[in-house]
């Protein structure tokens, strides 16, 4: 079964400040990656994926994310963090076969200080 | 519709009474699906339709819940007698094909059972 491991419940960087949230997945096939975003009071938003083209992945507002197979890993990065991307941050896999059943993390929660 | 909508925004409910949940999804797309989200963890899959047909409700917890889409636009979810554990918020998305990943959320119904 797939799952996915978010470290890190909440992380906390200053304006301009790298980003660098973390994601972890188990699948037993070549998997689907996603990135999703949640601005308060909305609804999740994708930010990016991943379905095997390139490993390196940009998204939208300038977040990208690069898939590691030897180290299971699907990481969110944006190299300045700016006020607006404050918000709460989940990675989801899906593997292939005819599933539409996207498994999330428990999600991230990003603030940003000035 | 220019998004998805759902409604009611909030539901606040007694136990063991019936509540039913609606979606409006975005006017071309053809697939909708439903998640349950606990307060501090991810969405978890409930069930989707591709147009009418239902092909996976693995993700109802109970019979106690079922779902609905007959004419392949809007889309209801009813769960009977409920109780306490049930309460959640209820996320409704959906994408204009099946196997894209790329889901379209609405904001969400937060369901409190008291």
């Amino acid at each position: 079964a797939q799952s996915v491991t978010q470290l890190g419940s909440h992380v906390s960087v200053s304006e301009g400040a790298l980003v660098l949230l973390r994601c972890n997945y188990s699948s037993s096939v070549p998997p689907y990656l996603f990135w999703y975003v949640q601005y308060p009071n909305q609804g999740l938003q994708l930010l990016l994926k991943y379905t095997s083209a390139a490993t390196l992945v940009k998204g939208i507002n300038g977040f990208e994310a690069e898939f590691k197979k030897s180290e299971t890993s699907f990481h969110l990065t944006k190299p300045s963090a700016h006020m607006s991307d404050a918000a709460e941050y989940f990675c989801a896999v899906r593997t292939g076969g005819g599933s539409e059943k996207l498994v999330f993390g428990k999600g991230t929660k990003l603030t940003v200080n000035p | 519709g220019a998004g998805v909508s759902q409604s009611p925004r909030y539901k606040v409910t007694k136990r063991g009474q019936d509540v039913t949940l609606r979606c409006d999804p975005i006017s071309s797309h053809a697939t909708l699906y439903w998640y349950q989200q606990a307060l501090g963890q991810g969405p978890e899959f409930l069930t989707y339709f591709n147009y009418e047909a239902q092909p996976d409700k693995s993700g109802l917890p109970s019979d106690r819940f079922s779902a609905e889409r007959p004419e392949g636009s809007i889309s209801t979810l009813t769960i009977q007698r409920t109780e306490q554990r049930d309460s959640a918020m209820y996320r409704c998305a959906s994408s204009p094909r099946t196997g894209s990943g790329k889901l379209f959320f609405g904001s969400g119904t937060q369901l409190s059972v008291l």
